[in-house]
């Protein structure tokens, strides 16, 4: 089974310009989170989406935001980007069943660098 | 505001030895724990997740939980320099049965020959 596939891989912006990042799943699986890791802060959640709908949300500013096409396919946008806004962007894929375990599967990133 | 609590390190540990690494939480509605591990320059792994009290081994890993503690630790047994990586704790957050796993900031540990 493919993974959790993740493009661009590497992306350099400068200040106030806008991004979008994409996030396929693994075959089957019906959510997608998004995170952010940082030196500094860490992991953090920012927001998942599971059948097209945002289910979750980190405590991101609106910059952030997300969508989800019918083939679970994800995309994430930050706009007005600001120097704090490097770092690594992940997502992860699970199966999404509300109350269940799932176990989330991490794609291998997208190195964000703002100028 | 909840939280995952662990030892940034680094944890040095000579190869074949084992190695403990502990984590602790704040919630204690929390269901769902997971290990992950990641390698410099990577995205994490998962390696473990446990939901009951007790041990869960797999293979040279072992997972043991205590709720009424708070606290979720992962033993590596025979560790080898392969396992030299920054090993995350995460919990997901049980409110709404949804998706959001907290992440502690990760523990580095470092296995030498």
């Amino acid at each position: 089974k493919a993974g959790v596939t993740q493009t661009p891989r590497y992306l350099i912006k400068t200040r106030g310009q806008q991004v979008t990042l994409s996030c396929s799943p693994i075959s089957g699986h019906r959510s997608v989170s998004w995170y952010q890791q940082t030196p500094g802060q860490g992991l953090q959640f920012l927001f998942e989406y599971f059948s097209e709908t945002q289910r979750n949300k980190g405590n991101f500013p609106g910059r952030f935001s997300g969508r989800q096409f019918s083939n679970s396919r994800s995309e994430m946008n930050v706009s007005t980007l600001e120097l704090g806004d490097s770092a690594l962007y992940l997502c992860a894929s699970s199966s999404g069943l509300a109350f269940s375990y799932n176990e989330q599967f991490f794609g291998p990133g997208t190195r964000l660098t703002v100028l | 505001q909840k939280e995952v609590e662990q030892n940034s390190g680094p944890l040095s540990v000579p190869e074949g030895a084992i190695a403990s690494l502990n984590c602790t939480y704040s919630d204690r509605g929390s269901q769902s724990f997971f290990w992950y591990r990641q390698y410099s320059g990577k995205s994490p792994e998962l390696i473990m997740f446990i939901y009951s009290n007790g041990d869960k081994e797999d293979g040279r890993f072992t997972a043991q939980l205590n709720k009424a503690s708070q606290y979720v630790s992962l033993l590596i047994r025979d560790s080898q320099p392969s396992d030299s990586a920054t090993y995350l704790c995460a919990v997901k957050e049980e409110a709404g049965g949804y998706n959001k796993l907290i992440f502690g900031a990760g523990t580095r540990l470092a296995v030498h020959p």
